[in-house]
């Protein structure tokens, strides 16, 4: 079974800063690895997508790397500001069982002015 | 209009209750999930369905049934509700055939569902 860990838990940083979110899964026969941000009682707003074959994705401030051989991805998010605050989750699709994704508990980041 | 949609948005329902949840999409993806989210656990997936004709049990399916009516519509039912049933409920669709944007999953914005 796939396990997806993120850590830190909850991250809280001064307006401006540059910041790393990692995610860790098992299983690395993934088939691609997504990046959401969740608003406090919202849905899931997809970030980034990062397909098996790729080294990372870029978005206008975030960028996400994925190492399959080691079963890590990190979201770098580049001088931050006070609405990147919400929950980020990070999510594996299995090769064997295309469509399902399985996710990470999220990251909470709070960006204070 | 929102791609995915969910009625309702919220629902509160008590102990024994048949309830069912919708969801729509106008992306045209053939594939649809249903996952709660629970404070403290993530989200975990109750039913996903590849096409109108093949529906498949996630991790926790136990109290739960589905019905693809069509391509665009995916409902999740709970036969008997119970208070452990009360969570945020999300509906979501992917694309078996978008080429490098395959798989890509799009999420509704959610059900509160409380049962007391």
């Amino acid at each position: 079974k796939q396990e997806v860990t993120q850590i830190p838990a909850a991250l809280s940083v001064p307006e401006g800063e540059n910041l790393v979110l990692n995610c860790s899964f098992t299983d690395s026969a993934i088939y691609n690895l997504q990046w959401f941000r969740q608003d406090p009682g919202k849905g899931l707003t997809s970030l980034l997508l990062i397909q098996s074959s790729q080294r990372e994705q870029t978005s206008g401030r975030l960028n996400a790397s994925l190492d399959k051989s080691s079963g890590r991805s990190t979201l770098y998010i580049a001088a931050s500001q006070p609405g990147d605050s919400a929950t980020y989750l990070c999510a594996v699709g299995r090769g064997s069982t295309l469509g399902r994704l399985y996710f990470g508990r999220g990251t909470q980041l709070t960006v204070w002015p | 209009d929102a791609d995915v949609t969910q009625t309702p948005r919220n629902r509160i329902t008590k102990t024994g209750k048949r309830i069912m949840l919708e969801c729509s999409q106008t992306k045209g993806h053939d594939r649809m999930y249903w996952y709660r989210q629970d404070p403290g656990l993530g989200l975990r997936l109750i039913y996903y369905s590849f096409d109108v004709k093949d529906i498949n049990k996630g991790e926790i399916s136990d109290g739960y049934s589905v019905s693809r009516q069509a391509q665009a519509k995916f409902s999740l039912s709970l036969e008997s509700a119970i208070p452990n049933q009360t969570a945020l409920y999300f509906c979501a669709t992917s694309d078996s055939a978008k080429g490098t944007g395959a798989y890509e999953q799009y999420f509704g914005p959610g059900t509160r569902l409380t049962v007391t």
